[in-house]
């Protein structure tokens, strides 16, 4: 069955630190998909990035930068040089046979 | 629109009442997902629709939930004889084609119901 780990649940950082938000997942598949989504205090899950399981390339797109290592199950989300409106849930994310299987998510604070 | 449309944003129900939660999915999304999200946690995927046919219901915890898609577009996840515990946030999503093992689809999401059993 498919799993997703998340294990910190809250992060704080001052504005302008890296902050590295982790994954782990465990999945029996040889073809998947993992994905990144955001969701502010709004409540709407926006889409960040996905990944899939044939490529470990990683991944640079301004501020934020994706490490996917399959050897160790881990698709970790870096934020360089955070900010307040970084604030969020984050929730990392693996395919199943219809649906997404979500972590439990990581809290970022960003302070001022 | 150009998003996920979910409506009511919030409801407030007293134990056994039924609800109804509606679903505006992008247009032209084929598929369109439920998910319950409970407080402090991650969605849970609740069923799946391909078009309008029900492919995947698995998740509904109980036969007091029902979803709908008659048409191939808006859906409606139906609550029966509402408890306290299916309190959360109720999130639609859709994406562009048929989904299935692997895909690499991104789900666009809604902001959610937030329904609330007293």
């Amino acid at each position: 069955a498919q799993k997703v780990t998340q294990a910190q649940t809250e992060i704080s950082v001052v504005e302008k630190e890296d902050v590295t938000l982790d994954c782990v997942y465990e999945t029996r598949d040889t073809t998947y998909y993992l994905f990144w989504y955001k969701q502010p205090p709004s409540g709407e899950l926006v889409f960040l990035i996905r990944r899939n399981s044939f490529d470990e390339q990683n991944e640079i797109s301004g501020r934020y930068s994706w490490n996917f290592q399959k050897s160790t199950s881990s698709f970790n989300f870096t934020i360089t040089a955070s900010q307040v409106v970084d604030s969020a849930v984050y929730f990392c994310a693996l395919t199943g046979a219809n649906n997404l299987f979500f972590g439990t998510g990581t809290r970022l604070t960003v302070i001022p | 629109g150009a998003g996920v449309s979910q409506s009511p944003r919030y409801k407030v129900a007293k134990r056994g009442q039924d609800v109804a939660l509606r679903c505006d999915p992008i247009s032209g999304h084929v598929s369109l997902f439920w998910y319950q999200q409970a407080l402090g946690q991650g969605p849970e995927f609740l069923t799946y629709f391909q078009n309008e046919a029900q492919l995947d219901k698995s998740g509904l915890p109980s036969d007091r939930f029902f979803a709908e898609r008659p048409e191939g577009s808006v859906s409606t996840l139906k609550i029966q004889r509402t408890q306290q515990e299916d309190s959360a946030v109720y999130l639609c999503a859709s994406s562009l084609g048929g989904y299935g093992l692997g895909s690499n689809q991104p789900q666009h999401f809604g902001d959610g119901t937030r329904l609330s059993i007293l």
